[in-house]
């Protein structure tokens, strides 16, 4: 199956510093990739969608300067959370389309085990 | 309005009986796919099961069936013979009809599904 590799799983930096998250797609090539945000005990909350090669396109209400996207390749986007405060830790999960597959309906979504990010 | 609704906050099941957990949805589009996942305290999201609007029969995989009622846009989500591992949230989720770039999925709030030995 699918594999989507999601590094690191966890982090734990002090405000104002950037934290990156990778997002990897280990045995298919993903042209699009999505980035959720979890609170605790709620939904996952789409932040953004990066498609590789173009600029993400965000969610009403997700600051594109602070959540920054790269998808530069069909196999990685990495989400960048920058001058990270603590209102920012959260579970961020990625998830991957394989590329060449229809826009079906029942094209399914291979999730990466998710970053929990807490910002002192 | 909500597009997904799970009005189970919480579900506690007796291991080995089933378990049926709700997802209402709402969507004008004749074309849908609907999900469930189960994320465990781990984290990650494990795919279960899927129904598309035009399936004729219920979709099956393993323990997991899914009720699907389109005239009451309902698609519950029964386990049975339930595990200790089968505790978890599980997320309902819904794909729209497809267009450019439209893979994504909207999630329902989650139920917390417990199982007492």
């Amino acid at each position: 199956g699918a594999v989507v590799s999601q590094h690191p799983s966890w982090v734990i930096c002090k405000s104002g510093t950037s934290v990156k998250i990778e997002c990897r797609s280990l045995d298919f090539q993903a042209t699009t990739m999505f980035w959720y945000r979890q609170f605790p005990k709620q939904s996952l909350m789409l932040m953004a969608t990066s498609n590789e090669g173009s600029k993400a396109t965000y969610e009403q209400g997700v600051e594109k300067d602070k959540f920054l996207i790269n998808h530069a390749s069909l196999t990685l986007s990495t989400l960048t959370v920058t001058s990270a405060h603590p209102e920012d830790s959260s579970f961020y999960i990625c998830s991957a389309i394989r590329a060449g597959r229809g826009t079906a309906t029942n094209e399914k979504l291979f999730f990466g085990s998710g970053t929990q990010l807490s910002v002192l | 309005a909500q597009k997904i609704t799970q009005t189970q906050p919480g579900m506690f099941v007796q291991e080995k009986e089933a378990v049926t957990l709700d997802c209402t949805y709402d969507t004008s589009d004749p074309s849908y796919g609907l999900f469930w996942y189960k994320q465990p305290s781990s984290g990650e999201m494990i795919f279960l099961i899927y129904q598309g609007s035009y399936d004729q029969q219920n979709a099956t995989e393993g323990r997991y069936s899914l009720n699907f009622q389109k005239a009451r846009k309902s698609a519950n989500l029964v386990i049975s013979a339930s595990q200790l591992g089968d505790s978890a949230m599980y997320f309902c989720a819904m794909r729209e009809a497809p267009g450019a770039g439209s893979y994504q999925l909207t999630f329902g709030k989650g139920t917390k599904l417990s199982v007492i030995p």
